[in-house]
């Protein structure tokens, strides 16, 4: 079955360091996106990219980038993480056109 | 862009009952609504969605509701089970844009 997976599940690391959350997803969807989920703010879309080599920022991309080298992924990093990017991070991906959005099982992150 | 106003933020109810979730949005552009719910340290699923050609479907106890011309939709939840506890999100979606997503609702279902 297809399906979209992120890795690592969990991580803690240290302010200052540079962090990749991964994302893989098997549906051949051109569009993915990156939120995160912090209490009483829900999803925040962080960037999202429609197609290889596109790349677009979201409402919360200070301090985050990503690359589309594939179909498949849409690895997120952070370059010098910061104690406020600690959160739970959700890949996504979806069809062309008006298609369902699929998450992925998020990414725990903590920085200290 | 697009402007989602989801309520209300939380929401309990006794099992059995009913429960009715309201969004609005501002984009006419909008064409499609998916409803996610979210357990506690689970991914947001889908569990019903809308698009703008359609006024109401339905799916066992779950239904959701759209007009156009008010811009809002709503999901609503009969027979209420225990099990619905949850966080729901709504989202509106203009064609080959991005979710916009609607601050969630904290359903808690009361036994």
């Amino acid at each position: 079955d297809a399906e979209i997976t992120q890795s690592p599940r969990h991580k803690i690391t240290e302010t200052g360091r540079q962090v990749t959350l991964a994302c893989h997803q098997t549906w051949n969807h051109n569009n993915m996106f990156w939120y995160r989920q912090d209490l009483g703010h829900g999803l925040r879309l962080i960037h999202y990219s429609y197609g290889v080599q596109d790349t677009n920022k979201g409402e919360v991309s200070d301090g985050y980038s990503v690359s589309r080298s594939n179909t498949e992924d849409l690895p997120l990093t952070l370059e010098s993480a910061a104690s406020s990017q600690t959160s739970v991070y959700f890949c996504a991906s979806s069809g062309a056109g008006t298609g369902e959005l699929f998450f992925g099982e998020g990414s725990r992150l903590t920085v200290l | 862009g697009e402007n989602v106003e989801q309520h209300p933020s939380t929401l309990s109810v006794q099992e059995g009952d009913s429960a009715v979730i309201k969004c609005t949005y501002s984009d006419s552009a909008s064409n499609y609504f998916p409803w996610y719910k979210q357990e506690l340290g689970k991914r947001p699923q889908l569990i019903i969605d809308i698009r703008s050609n359609v006024g109401e479907k339905k799916d066992q106890r779950i239904a959701v509701t759209l007009n156009k011309t008010a811009k809002h939709f709503s999901l609503h939840i009969t027979e209420t089970q225990p099990e619905d506890s949850a966080v729901y999100f709504c989202a509106a979606h203009p064609t080959g844009n991005q979710f916009y997503f609607g601050t969630g609702t904290s359903l808690t279902v009361i036994p």
